[in-house]
């Protein structure tokens, strides 16, 4: 089955850097790649998604970018603010196993003011 | 236009017992899956209901089982409680589940003492 590798488990950044996740998928037949953010006590949130028939993909201070002969997908998080700490997870989706995620292990960001 | 809801927010079980947990999909949504998120851990994705049918199943034990109802809701039922699985049980929504965005509601915190 898919497996999907999340790295930093732990991310400290100042206020106005960027911050970039990087995750990493074993099964070449995945091809729909989402982020969820997740703060403390609260759902997980999507934030982006990508799908395999396009290489990068941008809302405002957030952006994903894919390589799929690597397979492996980022999140970058430009001009970064408190309020961006949270816990951040990537995850793959097979079409073959229909709507199943297999998410990462998660990425602890903070943000400094 | 509601979200996912899911009910109870919070349940305390002793070993060996039954629980029973219910979601309602975002208006529009006719697929529901279902995941558990350990503390500090990514959701591990149990199964996914579609017309009223289990589609797709992870590596969870038959003690696990499910159900959804013709106006899309779901329960999740797990029996013969075990410490470990204390956990958030978490539900997503989408359209048809076929790699379309999964939503999440904000999970049910089950202890089991």
């Amino acid at each position: 089955g898919e497996n999907v590798e999340q790295h930093p488990s732990t991310l400290s950044v100042q206020e106005g850097d960027s911050a970039v996740i990087k995750c990493t998928y074993s099964d070449s037949a995945s091809n729909y790649f989402p982020w969820y953010k997740q703060e403390l006590g609260k759902r997980p949130q999507l934030i982006i998604d990508i799908r395999s028939n396009v290489g990068e993909k941008k809302d405002q201070r957030i952006a994903v970018t894919l390589n799929k002969t690597a397979k492996h997908f980022s999140l970058h998080i430009t001009e970064t603010q408190p309020e961006d700490s949270a816990v951040y997870f990537c995850a793959a989706n097979n079409p073959r196993s229909y709507g199943k995620l297999t998410f990462g292990q998660g990425t602890i960001l903070t943000v400094h003011p | 236009d509601a979200g996912v809801t899911q009910s109870p927010t919070h349940l305390i079980k002793t070993r060996g017992q039954q629980v029973t947990l219910r979601c309602s999909p975002k208006s529009g949504h006719d697929t529901v899956s279902w995941y558990q998120q350990a503390l500090g851990q990514g959701p591990q994705f149990i199964f996914q209901y579609y017309e009223e049918e289990e589609r797709q199943r992870g590596n969870f034990p038959d003690r696990f089982s499910g159900h959804q109802f013709p106006n899309y809701s779901s329960e999740l039922n797990v029996n013969a409680l075990l410490l470990g699985d204390s956990a958030l049980y978490l539900c997503a929504s989408s359209a048809r589940g076929l790699g379309e965005t999964q939503y999440f509601g904000p999970g049910t915190r089950l202890l089991v003492l």
